[in-house]
């Protein structure tokens, strides 16, 4: 199965700050189905982005992703304060699909 | 928009079953996959199984298979997660998730529900 490792563990950083989250597979990801979540504490996920770059519907467009083949990128341009939470990568492209472990964003 | 409602959930022995339920509202719900996804307390995400929109096609992580069953209600409104011979291991917030299409291999996930608790402890 394809290996997510996302990082850093934790980022911290202040409001208004840029952050940028990586998300490294130990194969590549076909046709670049690579997915990004937000995880807020006591709540389901949120999809972000899919297929890498494209962004979900009502996602704002200070989140965006790039990347491809085994090397991905979420980045939050101007970090608002309800943006702390934890961030997933997941990829679909190769049964079974998987999760990285995920990257908590705190506030510095 | 698509509404996902788990239910089921509780404490039970190792060795014992449980049977989750996912209610899916919209009228199209047949169309719909519908995945299981679960997480450990404190820990990451994990997909466990998916059923295809008409049921006919059913995917299962290596560590259930054998375990546990995935299968759509005559209504096509309802999956279910049939999970046997539970572990310790199994101990996790269960989510139902839909994707506009699923590709075979998985897909993104729009939509889940809440989660319900499963709890595998003597």
């Amino acid at each position: 199965e394809i290996v997510l490792t996302q990082s850093p563990g934790t980022l911290s950083l202040s409001p208004g700050e840029r952050g940028t989250l990586s998300c490294r597979a130990s194969q590549p990801i076909r046709s670049s189905y690579l997915a990004w979540y937000q995880q807020k504490p006591g709540q389901a996920p949120r999809l972000l982005i899919y297929g890498a770059s494209s962004r979900a519907t009502g996602i704002p467009d200070r989140f965006s992703g790039s990347g491809s083949a085994t090397d991905f990128t979420l980045t939050i341009s101007r970090l608002e304060p309800e943006d702390f939470a934890v961030y997933y990568c997941q990829q679909y492209g190769t049964s079974p699909q998987t999760f990285g472990q995920g990257t908590k964003v705190e506030i510095k | 928009e698509v509404l996902l409602l788990e239910s089921g959930g509780g404490l039970v022995q190792p060795g014992a079953s449980l049977r989750l339920s996912c209610a899916v509202s919209e009228f199209t719900s047949s169309a719909y996959a519908v995945s299981w996804v679960r997480q450990a307390p404190g820990k990451g995400l994990e997909w466990v199984s998916t059923i295809s929109g008409y049921g006919d096609s059913t995917y299962y992580t290596d560590s259930v298979k054998g375990r546990f069953t995935i299968s759509r209600g005559n209504s096509k409104t309802t999956v279910y997660l049939q999970m046997n011979s539970l572990r310790a291991g199994d101990t996790a917030l269960y989510y139902c998730a839909t994707p506009i299409y699923y590709y075979g291999s998985g897909s993104y996930y729009p939509w889940w529900g809440q989660g319900t608790l499963v709890t595998v402890s003597s």
